[in-house]
């Protein structure tokens, strides 16, 4: 079956720290995989993307790299804000369904 | 267009009550999916429509659930003589098919059931 599992949290950092995130999946396909963040209040929305082995998605300053040998998907981030502070999912889509992780809470504290 | 609208945003409900969500979604997408995610964990697939027609729905469903897009368009998600175990964020969202795995989803900000 399809699954995502991500590192669990909560996790907490001091300003311009280096954040990872650690992501695997198990898919039959050839899936494409995403993050998603929800700051506090707020809906999720699309961080980064990649849609097929050895993409790298990035935005706002965070990457990830689609590694189809070990089935990751970790997110980094060189030096992580204040404003970062949110919860981030891990997720797959094999085209008509998306499966998500239970979510990372991301504490960034000055 | 602004994105993903849902409404309620907040529904508090005694158990027993039958009560109803409603979806709008961005206007050109033909994909509509509903999700539900309690405290601490991700969202957990409902059920999805292409267009008007719903392919997809979850085991995990009830029949107490419903769903429907009548035109293509907005969607409703109902829940019949909820329970307090039906306490959740109940999320839309859409999206454009493509033709692999790629396209991305848009969510609203959720709907938000207490059922007491």
């Amino acid at each position: 079956g399809n699954s995502v599992t991500q590192m669990e949290g909560p996790v907490t950092l001091s300003e311009e720290a280096f954040l990872t995130i650690n992501c695997t999946y198990t898919a039959t396909g050839y899936p494409s995989l995403f993050w998603y963040v929800q700051y506090p209040g707020e809906g999720l929305q699309l961080l980064l993307k990649a849609t097929k082995a050895d993409d790298k998605g990035s935005n706002k300053g965070f990457e990830a790299t689609y590694r189809k040998e070990t089935t990751s998907f970790h997110l980094e981030k060189g030096s992580v804000q204040v404003s970062d502070s949110a919860v981030y999912f891990c997720a797959l889509s094999t085209g008509n369904q998306f499966y998500f992780g239970t979510g990372t809470s991301l504490t960034v504290i000055p | 267009d602004t994105g993903v609208s849902q409404d309620p945003r907040h529904k508090i409900t005694k158990r027993g009550q039958n009560v109803t969500f409603r979806c709008d979604p961005i206007s050109e997408h033909n994909r509509l999916y509903w999700y539900r995610q309690t405290l601490g964990q991700g969202p957990e697939f409902l059920t999805y429509f292409q267009n008007e027609a719903q392919l997809e729905k979850s085991r995990l469903l009830s029949d107490r659930f419903s769903a429907e897009r009548p035109k293509g368009s907005f969607s409703t998600l109902e829940i019949q003589r909820t329970e307090q175990g039906d306490s959740a964020m109940y999320l839309c969202a859409s999206s454009l098919t493509s033709g692999r795995a790629g396209g991305e989803l848009f969510f609203g900000e959720g709907s938000r059931l207490t059922v007491l």
